[in-house]
């Protein structure tokens, strides 16, 4: 999988959004950008994907550069409960690669 | 809650004894995914099982780790004779098919401690 290259943490006020930045320079055609996250002591948790289009959901909104070479992953309106480690990951579909890679990610603290 | 389950939620063993982690996937997900992550570090990739085969092991230890997902019953993760170092956070994951952009639904994760 193609690596992927995130701030190690960030910080941002309660209630105000959040743009988490993700650089894959190296992504190819078919991959996928993921976003996962992980709460204190739990599992991670499927945020976002998208492939070139900008994508929105119920959780978040992902912001994909017209060269893929980086993607913005954007929480609207935070809440304490945003604070998380948050993962950008390049996945290739191609039959039998199933792996997720994950990095260091991004440590989100919300400040209240 | 139709999400992974995992139990037991933490799990304490002496060294050299077995350690049994258990995963029930997401009710009509045939893959299941283990990962691991040691303390302060991120998560690899260990197994990927579908019903009753291993398709890819290329992240489980060569010794004393084994996986398996039978026709029936829950994905086990086995560590036979365990040391200090296996002492981890183990999660497992689903997904209803193979090749799918969609997203993994994780388990909120085996926690063991080797002492």
């Amino acid at each position: 999988d193609a690596k992927t290259t995130q701030p190690n943490s960030m910080e941002s006020n309660e209630e105000e959004p959040v743009h988490l930045p993700c650089n894959h320079s190296t992504i190819s055609g078919t991959d996928y950008i993921h976003w996962y996250r992980q709460l204190p002591s739990q599992g991670p948790e499927y945020v976002i994907h998208g492939l070139t289009s900008n994508v929105n959901n119920r959780m978040a909104s992902l912001a994909i550069a017209e060269d893929r070479k980086s993607s913005t992953l954007i929480l609207h309106r935070a809440t304490l409960r945003d604070a998380a480690v948050y993962y950008c990951i390049l996945r290739d579909v191609a039959f039998g690669n199933e792996k997720l890679t994950f990095g260091t990610g991004t440590r989100l603290t919300i400040i209240p | 809650n139709a999400g992974v389950m995992q139990n037991p939620r933490h799990l304490v063993r002496r060294r050299g004894q077995e350690a049994r982690l258990r995963c029930s996937p997401v009710k009509g997900h045939s893959h299941v995914y283990w990962y691991r992550q040691l303390p302060e570090e991120g998560l690899k990739f260990m197994v990927y099982l579908q019903k009753e085969n291993i398709i890819d092991e290329s992240g489980m230890p060569k010794e004393r780790f084994s996986a398996e997902f039978p026709k029936e019953g829950p994905s086990i993760l086995r560590i036979q004779q365990v040391v200090r170092g296996d002492s981890a956070a183990y999660f497992c994951a689903s997904s209803p098919q193979q090749g799918t952009s969609y997203g993994y639904t994780f388990g909120s994760g085996t926690r063991l401690t080797v002492v």
